[in-house]
């Protein structure tokens, strides 16, 4: 098994553009959120999905989209970038969503200009 | 809302030196607190996971402790290594929100040869 992965790894981007974040798991998790972590902070939930074509929103929503057409994919999407959205962000997945241990990608690490 | 704090932010202490790491929560209406390890350019790793009922968790040289009424968790680590240098961050999950976490902003460790 993979785990959860993530790509690109490292994204710079200037204010404005748009890009998507992918992120995918081979566990067959029902759950996967997305959280971004800024310098000295902890992680903070951006969205989140407890299954295929169910999505929510998290603490930290504005400025990001998210769908969840399959059970393996959880794209966040950025649609103009703001140098504020400059961060790591990390995507998660577990089982069910009920209370348990989630597994983490790797982060991809955003740089708006 | 809940907040969570971790004290120090950062740590240096010379190997074999047992050390604890404190993490404290606002609302003690919490379902579960886990620890995670988190290694430079890397995601997160789950350590412990403590239920809201139990009083702490061990795995190896790491002791979990939760004091629900209170708001506080220490993550004991015996005979620290340099392997031990990383990030450690506690997130707690409240009750009726799921996997929603809300994380500390993690205290750094190293550990000196």
């Amino acid at each position: 098994n993979a785990g959860v992965t993530q790509t690109p790894k490292f994204q710079v981007l200037k204010t404005g553009q748009s890009m998507t974040l992918q992120c995918a798991q081979d566990m067959n998790h029902e759950y996967m959120s997305w959280y971004r972590q800024d310098p000295g902070m902890g992680l903070r939930l951006i969205h989140y999905s407890v299954g295929a074509g169910i999505t929510d929103q998290g603490e930290v929503p504005n400025g990001y989209n998210v769908s969840r057409s399959t059970t393996e994919d959880f794209p966040l999407r950025l649609l103009s970038a703001a140098p504020s959205q400059t961060s790591v962000y990390f995507c998660a997945s577990s089982p069910s969503g009920n209370y348990e241990t989630q597994y983490f990608g790797p982060g991809t690490r955003l740089l708006v200009l | 809302k809940q907040e969570v704090t971790q004290i120090p932010a950062a740590l240096s202490v010379p190997e074999g030196e047992n050390l604890v790491l404190n993490c404290s929560f606002t609302d003690s209406a919490i379902y579960n607190l886990q620890w995670f390890r988190q290694d430079p350019g890397k995601g997160l790793t789950s350590l412990l996971l403590i239920q809201s009922s139990q009083r702490e968790q061990t795995s190896g040289r790491l002791n979990a402790s939760l004091d629900k009424s209170s708001g506080r968790s220490t993550l004991y680590i015996a005979a620290s290594q340099p392997g031990d240098s990383a990030t450690y961050l506690c997130a707690v999950s409240p009750f009726g929100a799921g996997n929603m976490l809300t994380f500390g902003g993690g205290t750094r460790l190293m550990v000196k040869p």
